[in-house]
């Protein structure tokens, strides 16, 4: 089946720290790839999206994400988190040719120490 | 942009009772999406809309479970003869088309006393 994995459920930073979350994917066709965020209180956001192309996509707020074919993965990065980065990061995978439906992973909690 | 609107945000029923939620998505985006949400959890499909043909259903879609959108515009997402089990948060995203990411909504939360 297909499936979306998150390697870290909770991360821990201070301020001014790197991110990197982990998130890898079964699926053996091509897909679009996301990160949505959820800061607390509000509604799933869009960080980036893969669809083709440079496999390194730069999102909003200095966030970036690398697609490696090879290894099924779709991490994120941030060089230096702030505390307004503290929020629940999910990502996710839709394959193509189907009807467009995000199969997520099971989010990262970050929490940002000021 | 006014963004997806669901209602209501948040539901308490008894155990055995029937609700229903709504949601409306951005103006012109034909592509429509419930998901369901709990605790600890990434979003999970439930069903999908293109116009007014629901075109795809999860199997987490039980026959207590029913959506429609009659108009191609608004969709309602009803549940009946509630269970513990259906607590979680309803989302409900649009997209244009497949190629464009999906916007979400707030939510309705769904309390089963």
């Amino acid at each position: 089946a297909q499936s979306v994995s998150q390697h870290n459920h909770h991360v821990i930073l201070s301020e001014a720290a790197s991110l990197e979350l982990g998130c890898n994917y079964s699926y053996g066709g091509t897909v679009n790839l996301f990160w949505y965020v959820q800061y607390p209180g509000q509604h799933l956001q869009l960080l980036l999206k893969y669809f083709s192309g440079d496999p390194l996509v730069k999102g909003i707020k200095g966030f970036e994400a690398e697609f490696i074919k090879s290894k099924f993965s779709f991490n994120l990065r941030k060089p230096s988190v702030q505390w307004s980065d503290t929020a629940e990061y999910f990502c996710a995978v839709t394959p193509s040719g189907n009807t467009g439906k995000l199969i997520f992973g099971q989010g990262t909690t970050l929490q940002v120490k000021p | 942009d006014t963004g997806v609107s669901q209602d209501p945000r948040h539901k308490i029923t008894k155990r055995g009772q029937n609700v229903t939620f709504r949601c409306d998505p951005i103006s012109e985006h034909n592509r429509l999406y419930w998901y369901r949400q709990t605790l600890g959890q990434g979003p999970e499909f439930l069903t999908y809309f293109q116009n007014e043909a629901q075109l795809e259903k999860s199997r987490l879609l039980s026959d207590r479970f029913s959506a429609e959108r009659p108009k191609g515009s608004f969709s309602t997402l009803e549940i009946q003869r509630t269970e513990q089990g259906d607590s979680a948060m309803y989302l409900c995203a649009s997209s244009p088309d497949r190629n464009q990411p999906q916007h979400f909504g707030d939510g309705t939360r769904l309390s089963i006393l």
